[in-house]
This record gives C-alpha cells, sequence and structure tokens, in this order.
C-alpha cells in the first residue's frame, strides 16, 4: 500500500537553530509537496517537490526520487516557523494526495 | 480573495442534523477534494472529483456525499452528523503543472455535539 512516513514526530528548537525533516515513501508515491500548517490550522504549500531541490528564503527541500526520500531544511528558525510540517504524495495513478502524519516543530524564543 | 474559499468557517452542530460544507475556487483546476483532519493526525481524502460529472470515493467517505456543483464548486454534505465527525475539513484543487501542486482551503472546523 501507499506508505508516507515522517520524522521525527516532534521537534523543539531555539530560535536561531537550523533543523532537517525527513519524510520516506513508497514506490507507489510521486510528486512529494511539504506542507505547513500553523497554529491556527492554516495549511501552507511550501514545496512541490517531485525531485531535486527548491529553496524559498529560509526553507529549502530536497527530494531524492530514486531512493524515496524528501527532506526539508528549516534554517534560523523563528517562532512562526511552529506548526506541523507534512509530507504528502501522490499515488502513481495521479488521483489522490496521501499526507504522513507530520512533525510538529516548536521553535521557543 | 482567496483562491480557495470555504464556508463556513467554524460550525456547531447537534447530532442527527445534517449540514452543508461549500468550497468555491477561482484557480480555474479541474480537480477538487474534501479532506478531513482530526485532532493530531495527519489529513484522509473522504472524496475526490476530476470535473463536473466525475465523483470518487475516498479512505473515510461513509457517513458524507458530495456535489460537484460546477467547475468552481464542491460541496460535502453530512447527511446525519454524529459527533466523531467533529474535525478540521479542508477543501483542495490541483493542477499538474510543475508550479503549483496543491492549493488548500483555510478549513471549516465542525464540531457536532
Amino acid at each position: 500500500g501507499i506508505q508516507v512516513e515522517q520524522s521525527p514526530p516532534d521537534l523543539i528548537l531555539q530560535e536561531g537553530a537550523n533543523s532537517t525533516l525527513r519524510c520516506n515513501f513508497s514506490d507507489s508515491v510521486n510528486n512529494l509537496q511539504w506542507f505547513h500548517q500553523n497554529p491556527w490550522g492554516q495549511l501552507i504549500n511550501l514545496f512541490y517537490i517531485p525531485s531535486g531541490t527548491k529553496q524559498n528564503g529560509r526553507l529549502s527541500a530536497t527530494t531524492v526520487a530514486t531512493e524515496r526520500y524528501s527532506l526539508l531544511y528549516i534554517s534560523s528558525s523563528q517562532t512562526t516557523d511552529s506548526g506541523v510540517y507534512f509530507c504528502a504524495g501522490e499515488e502513481t495513478s495521479g488521483s489522490r494526495l496521501t499526507f504522513g502524519e507530520g512533525t510538529q516543530l516548536t521553535v521557543n524564543p | 480573495d482567496a483562491d480557495v474559499t470555504q464556508t463556513p468557517r467554524n460550525r456547531i452542530t447537534k447530532t442527527g442534523k445534517r449540514i452543508m460544507l461549500e468550497c468555491s475556487q477561482t484557480k480555474g483546476h479541474d480537480r477538487m477534494y474534501w479532506y478531513r483532519q482530526d485532532p493530531g493526525l495527519g489529513l484522509q481524502l473522504i472524496y475526490y472529483s476530476f470535473d463536473v460529472k466525475d465523483i470518487n470515493k475516498g479512505e473515510i467517505s461513509d457517513g458524507y456525499s458530495v456535489s460537484r456543483q460546477a467547475q468552481a464548486k464542491f460541496s460535502l454534505s453530512l447527511e446525519s452528523a454524529i459527533p466523531n465527525q467533529t474535525a478540521l475539513y479542508f477543501c483542495a484543487t490541483s493542477d499538474f503543472t510543475v508550479a503549483y501542486g496543491y492549493t488548500f482551503g483555510s478549513g471549516t472546523r465542525l464540531t457536532v455535539v
């Protein structure tokens, strides 16, 4: 079946620290995406990254599709980075997006 | 205006009541989705639609129904609400260009008492 697994489940940082979140996905999953859910519940699309590397400010993501994993890097973390980070992938048939269980990130001042 | 708009934003309803959640989008995407998020968990797919005449069940469709009234509108109904349907509900659209992926609405927080 489709599997999308994230680690770590929880992460606590001091402001200014860097972090790496990992997402492993099964063979039947493509078109990786990363989302941030803020403390108010809003879900924001961070990266659509089926392969390769993308950067947006302090955030960057890398997907190595041949090895079935994706990494989200957060540099110089800020308290506003707090929330839950989800990775999600599509079935190879392209019909649905399957989410991992998320990484709860807390950035303390 | 938001690309994907959900109404209402918050709703409290009683057990046994029928309730409709609405979603409209201005992105021009053909594909629309309804997801449910329980506290502390990821999102689960309820229903999805690839065009106006196409409706498909997701992982957790029991107790729900949908209607795709137009390319831009996709509504979710709870026929007879029960307390374990208390959750955060998201509507989403998708397009398969490299740049965009999925876009989610702001969510509807539903409480069934």
